[in-house]
C-alpha cells in the first residue's frame, strides 16, 4: 500500500536558523510530490511541486526552497527562517492514477 | 485570485441531519474535483472525488454533486455524526497541470 511520511512532527526554530523538512513516499514509483503550507486559520497554499527527480516548480516566491534528491524523497529547506514561515507544512503525493492526492501527517513549525 | 472558493467558513448541523458543504470555482478547465476532511494538527484525509464527466458520485454517507454550468460543487453528508466535525476542503485540478487548487475550508460542527 502507498504511504507517506513526514518528519519532524513539530519543530520550534529561532529566526535566522536553517530548516530542513523531509517527506518520503512508499509503495509507488515516480510519484508527483507536493509541499503545501497552511497558515493559522487559512487554506492550503501550494508551495512547490515535483514531477520527477531534480524537477521542482515553485508556486510562490518566498524564503523557502525544495529539492528532490531521490524518486520518493522531497525536502523543504530554508537558509534563514523568518517569523512569517511559521505554519503547518504538508507533503502530498499523487500515485499512478495521478488523480487523487494523498497527504502526510504534517509538520508544525513555529519560528520564534 | 481565488480560483476555488468556499464561502461559508463554518457550518453547524444537528446529529442525524444532512450537512451540505459548498464550493465554487472559476476555472472552466478544471476537470477533477476532490473533498478532504481535516482534523487539527493532522494532514487532510481524502473523502471523495468526482470527474467532470459525471454530475454525482456517492460513497456511503458522502455524496458529491457537480454542476458544471454553475461551476459549483457540493458535498452532502447524511446522516451527520459528531465524528464528522472537522474542516472540509474542496480542491480542483486541471488535467495535465499536476496542480491542485484548494479552497479555504469550511469548519463543520455536528451537534449531538
Amino acid at each position: 500500500s502507498q504511504t507517506i511520511h513526514q518528519w519532524p512532527a513539530t519543530l520550534v526554530q529561532p529566526v535566522g536558523s536553517p530548516l530542513s523538512l523531509e517527506c518520503t513516499v512508499e509503495g509507488t514509483s515516480n510519484p508527483n510530490l507536493y509541499w503545501y503550507r497552511q497558515a493559522a486559520g487559512r487554506g492550503l497554499q501550494l508551495l512547490f511541486y515535483s514531477v520527477g527527480i531534480g524537477q521542482i516548480s515553485s508556486e510562490v516566491p518566498q524564503n523557502l526552497s525544495a529539492s528532490r534528491p531521490q524518486d520518493r524523497q522531497f525536502i523543504l529547506s530554508s537558509k534563514k527562517l523568518l517569523l512569517s514561515d511559521s505554519g503547518f507544512y504538508l507533503c502530498a503525493f499523487t500515485g499512478l492514477a495521478q488523480e487523487t492526492q494523498y497527504f502526510g501527517p504534517g509538520t508544525r513549525l513555529l519560528v520564534l | 485570485d481565488q480560483q476555488v472558493k468556499q464561502n461559508s467558513p463554518s457550518l453547524s448541523v444537528q446529529e442525524g441531519r444532512i450537512s451540505i458543504l459548498n464550493c465554487d470555482y472559476t476555472n472552466s478547465m478544471f476537470d477533477y474535483f476532490l473533498w478532504y476532511k481535516k482534523y487539527p494538527a493532522e494532514g487532510p484525509t481524502f473523502l471523495i472525488s468526482i470527474s467532470s464527466i459525471k454530475d454525482k458520485n456517492e460513497d456511503g454517507r458522502f455524496t458529491v454533486f457537480l454542476n458544471k454550468s454553475a461551476k459549483h460543487l457540493s458535498l452532502h453528508i447524511v446522516p451527520s455524526q459528531p465524528g464528522d466535525s472537522a474542516v472540509y476542503f474542496c480542491a480542483a485540478s486541471e488535467g495535465g497541470t499536476y496542480k491542485y487548487i484548494f479552497g479555504t475550508g469550511t469548519r463543520l460542527k455536528v451537534l449531538a
